[in-house]
């Protein structure tokens, strides 16, 4: 069936670094763009990066641009995001999302992982 | 950057209508997407484009889009509704996504 399974969570000191992985199955990865989407403790959800179906598009918030890069390997039907300069505010469940279909002109994230925890502290 | 406002909170009567709204700027011109989630559980898409409904989704959940408001319905609300809601759009001048504060439903 489709899944996202994301992994590489963990406890991290401000200023280190620490790269997520989101492992996709179940449906053809080259044809979806994925996103990291993001929720602190106790708060809403928060956009984080997005890359498109064929990795030649990236984009970031402003939260986190110039910290974090965000890759897939189409091999290992893999995404990544890797996170450098980490601060105390970066502390969140990390959400994979896979965007509806290239092409279908839709903009939606319609399969969601079950998340993975980066806690930032001294 | 495009902002979307939403209700911190909504409560509804078992067996009633509740109605979760979310305001931005001429919101009426995007798509938006809405979804639930409950405590300790990823996000689940419950509407798309504004009215769409995904594949398992009761019909019980529809939306609407006019002028400044969307508008997330759930009629017939029962207990296992209970979770925040979240509206969210594509940023086409930033090719950002954005995602409202969210709205925590209790059914009274």
């Amino acid at each position: 069936q489709v899944q996202l399974v994301e992994s590489g969570g963990g406890v991290v000191q401000p200023g280190r670094s620490l790269r997520l992985s989101c492992a996709a199955s179940g449906f053809n990865f080259t044809s979806h763009g994925m996103h990291w989407v993001r929720q602190a403790p106790g708060k809403g959800l928060e956009w984080v990066s997005v890359i498109s179906f064929d990795g030649s598009e990236k984009d970031y918030a402003d939260s986190v641009k110039g910290r974090f890069i965000i890759s897939r390997d189409i091999s290992r039907n893999t995404l990544y995001v890797q996170m450098d300069s980490l601060r105390i505010e970066d502390t969140a469940v990390y959400y994979c999302a896979r965007e509806s279909i290239h092409g279908s002109g839709s903009d939606y994230m319609d399969v969601w992982g079950k998340g993975t925890t980066v806690i930032v502290s001294s | 950057s495009y902002v979307l406002t939403q209700p911190p909170s909504v409560s509804v009567a078992p067996g009633l209508t509740a109605r979760i709204s979310c305001g931005g700027n001429n919101i009426e011109s995007r798509s938006v997407h809405w979804y639930q989630q409950k405590p300790g559980q990823a996000p689940m898409l419950v509407v798309c484009d504004d009215i769409d409904r995904p594949s398992g989704i009761p019909e019980r959940f529809s939306g609407s889009n006019s002028e400044n408001t969307a508008t997330l319905t759930i009629s017939g609300v029962e207990a296992g509704d209970e979770a925040d809601y979240y509206c969210q759009v594509w940023d086409s001048s930033t090719n950002h996504w954005v995602f409202g504060g969210g709205t925590k439903l209790t059914v009274l």
